[in-house]
């Protein structure tokens, strides 16, 4: 059964690089058929698209986050990446990675999500 | 700022009907599918409906979505506590490269 799980630090000082992996299991993220992303969710607050991957390396960003994202994916480990850096207060939120069947089939599998706080 | 636009709330007692909406642009409702995704309480959104209007396996028939221009709407029949739930919907943006965009999200409360 497919499964993605978050994994990274809970806590993130204000001003350094926020770094999560997603591990896939039950599938492989050099499927030709899937993109990879990561959404996140504000305490309270609704859901924001961060970015995507193909595992060509191929990807799409949040214009809004475009200057400080960076996503990769390690086909050798079945694992993809969010690097987040210059965070401040405004990045706390449950980070949630998901694959992508499609621009029209939308998110068809979440990870459970993982808290990041940052730190002042 | 949501780029989609939803209500932030909507209501209904058990086996109602209640319709839930998404207003957004040209570049994004207007040429692309909307996807809408429920988020119960304390747990990661899951897939209700893709493509405008196709339920994934095992999602009730009691939910619906159509989209008509830059608008769409998810319908919920025969409401039932279970429901009660954060909806949100969401499309691929032509704009700026392409990008996801989601609506704020509307909360459902089951009275």
């Amino acid at each position: 059964q497919l499964q993605l799980q978050e994994s990274g630090p809970g806590l993130v000082k204000s001003s350094e690089t926020l770094s999560l992996t997603c591990t896939v299991s039950g599938d492989s993220v050099s499927s030709s058929s899937y993109y990879w992303g990561w959404i996140r969710q504000p305490p309270g607050k609704g859901l924001e698209w961060i970015g995507i991957i193909y595992y060509t390396g191929n990807t799409y960003y949040n214009p809004s986050l475009k200057s400080r994202v960076t996503i990769s994916v390690d086909t050798s480990k079945n694992q993809f990446s969010l690097k987040l850096r210059s965070v401040t207060a405004a990045d706390t939120a449950v980070y949630y990675c998901a694959r992508e069947v499609s621009s029209s089939d939308g998110y068809d599998i979440w990870g459970q999500g993982t808290m990041v706080t940052v730190s002042s | 700022q949501s780029v989609l636009t939803q209500p932030p709330s909507a209501s209904g007692t058990p086996g109602q009907r209640v319709i839930i909406s998404c207003s957004g642009s040209g570049s994004n409702i207007g040429s692309n599918a909307v996807n809408w995704y429920q988020q119960l309480p304390g747990t990661a959104p899951k897939l209700l409906i893709y493509d405008n209007n196709q339920r994934p396996s095992g999602v009730p028939d009691r939910f619906s979505g159509s989209k008509s221009g830059t608008s769409a709407s998810l319908a919920i029949s025969g409401l039932q506590s279970e429901d009660e739930a954060d909806y949100y919907c969401a499309a691929w943006d032509d704009s700026l490269n392409g990008y996801w965009v989601f609506g704020g999200g509307a909360k459902l409360t089951v009275l």
